[in-house]
């Protein structure tokens, strides 16, 4: 067990509509990652979190948007959801400024958008 | 722009043989490689990484080999177990770990008992 923990589970959406996705890191950790999972594929980085401000970001359009609070939870917010968007959405956490850090990550919320 | 693959989708192999994983990857700057595994309905877990400025780490019945000079790794498994069936993802990074991962498409192991 990890130790990272992701909120809800699974979630169905309308298209259009938006959602929010929490996430709490592991004790310790001060960066939180966020990936979504298409079938089939591997998971795809969408932006990173350290110290409360985003620190990269992936080929993800502005309305995928996240927060860092000070405890190093997370939220990931999706505007305007789009049928594409229907994924395994993970946050991972990790210990920026070590060296050979591995990423850890949360069992996941499968988001469907009909 | 795949610049970590996988090319092997699937893999079935005997309980109690060696199981054998493959990854490529195109970008010079990773310089850390992670292998994760995935069951169903849950999150990659972290099976065992590998630094660019080795070419080999072993863990239990884990072994990851990096050949850098053909931009290869691979991660050996003996002997299998049927527990070890599961997706098993290739993930590549910069700085140490320190920057985002890329991950492969995945291949999916299958132990046959």
């Amino acid at each position: 067990e990890t130790g990272v923990t992701q909120s809800p589970t699974h979630l169905i959406k309308t298209r259009g509509q938006q959602v929010t996705l929490r996430c709490s890191s592991q004790s310790g950790h001060n960066t939180v990652s966020w990936y979504q999972q298409a079938l089939g594929q591997g998971p795809q980085f969408i932006f990173q979190y350290y110290r409360e401000e985003e620190n990269g970001r992936g080929n993800f359009p502005p309305r995928f948007s996240g927060l860092q609070f000070p405890n190093y939870s997370s939220e990931l917010n999706v505007n305007a959801l789009e049928l594409d968007d229907s994924a395994l959405y993970l946050c991972a956490s990790s210990l920026v400024g070590r060296i050979n850090t591995e990423a850890f990550f949360g069992q996941g919320t499968r988001l469907t958008v009909v | 722009d795949q610049q970590v693959k996988q090319n092997s989708p699937s893999l079935s192999v005997q309980e109690g043989r060696i199981s054998i994983l493959n990854c490529d990857y195109t970008n010079s700057m990773f310089d850390y490689f992670l292998w994760y595994k995935k069951y169903p309905a849950e999150g990659p877990t972290f099976l065992i990484s590998i630094s660019s400025i080795k070419d080999k780490n072993e863990d239990g019945r884990f072994t990851v080999f990096l050949n850098k000079s053909a931009k290869h790794l691979s991660l050996h498994i003996v002997p299998s177990q049927p527990g070890d069936s599961a997706v098993y993802f290739c993930a590549a990074s910069a700085n140490f770990g320190n920057e985002k991962l890329t991950f492969g498409t995945g291949t999916r192991l299958t132990i046959i008992p």
